[in-house]
């Protein structure tokens, strides 16, 4: 049982490129949620999804897009990086209970 | 404002003391109250949570709405016990949304 897998584990990136960070869980959650961790800021929510479809934006959303592709997965897209944007990134997904499952975060550096 | 305040980086104790990593929250309705906790090298994962009111490997926290407080509390730190804890808030109804603290970096020096 996997849980919440996110792939890569690391990326570096040049200012300017784009890529996606992947989330997949095998845990039939219908929320999911994205999150970036940086040293003396906690954890801030990026967007999140609360059922397949739909898509909200939460504390820091500038920079990025998202993708509910279906259930199981729910994508981060930064569409041209900037330095601002290296940072831990993770993934969650929650049920009813609201207890979040998180993954083991993509480690993203911006030159 | 929904906000969640950890005042302290980082708290060092010895193996054996007792341990209090204090949290504060600011929340207009009835939240519910979390604790998180990320080991070395490993995933973020639930400690424990204030509706359970139950004790996760020694550790207990009260909600305490008058203070708007939720301290994470040991009586006797273990080594193991080094990691970062992150508090966090759910409003209910709120989707699962979390609001995370600053976290805190717990040392237990032998």
């Amino acid at each position: 049982n996997a849980g919440v897998t996110q792939t890569p584990k690391f990326q570096v990136l040049k200012t300017g490129q784009s890529m996606t960070l992947q989330c997949a869980q095998d845990m039939n959650h219908n929320s999911m949620y994205w999150y970036r961790q940086d040293p003396g800021m906690g954890l801030r929510l990026i967007y999140y999804s609360a059922s397949e479809g739909t898509t909200d934006k939460g504390e820091v959303p500038n920079g990025y897009n998202v993708s509910r592709l279906n259930k199981r997965e729910f994508s981060l897209r930064l569409e041209s990086a900037a330095p601002s944007q290296t940072s831990v990134y993770f993934c969650a997904s929650s049920e009813a209970s609201n207890i979040q499952y998180f993954g083991a975060g993509t480690r993203l550096s911006v030159l | 404002a929904q906000r969640v305040t950890q005042p302290e980086k980082l708290l060092s104790v010895f193996k054996g003391a007792p341990v209090e990593l204090k949290c504060n929250y600011s929340y207009s309705g009835s939240p519910e109250l979390f604790w998180y906790v990320q080991y070395s090298r490993q995933r973020l994962q639930l400690l424990l949570r204030h509706i359970s009111r139950e004790s996760i490997k020694g550790f207990t926290a009260d909600l305490n709405k008058g203070e708007t407080s939720f301290h994470l509390k040991k009586p006797f730190a273990q080594e193991e016990d080094s990691a970062m804890y992150y508090c966090a808030l759910s409003g209910r109804g709120n989707t699962g949304k979390l609001i995370f603290g600053q976290g805190t970096t717990l040392q237990v020096k032998p």
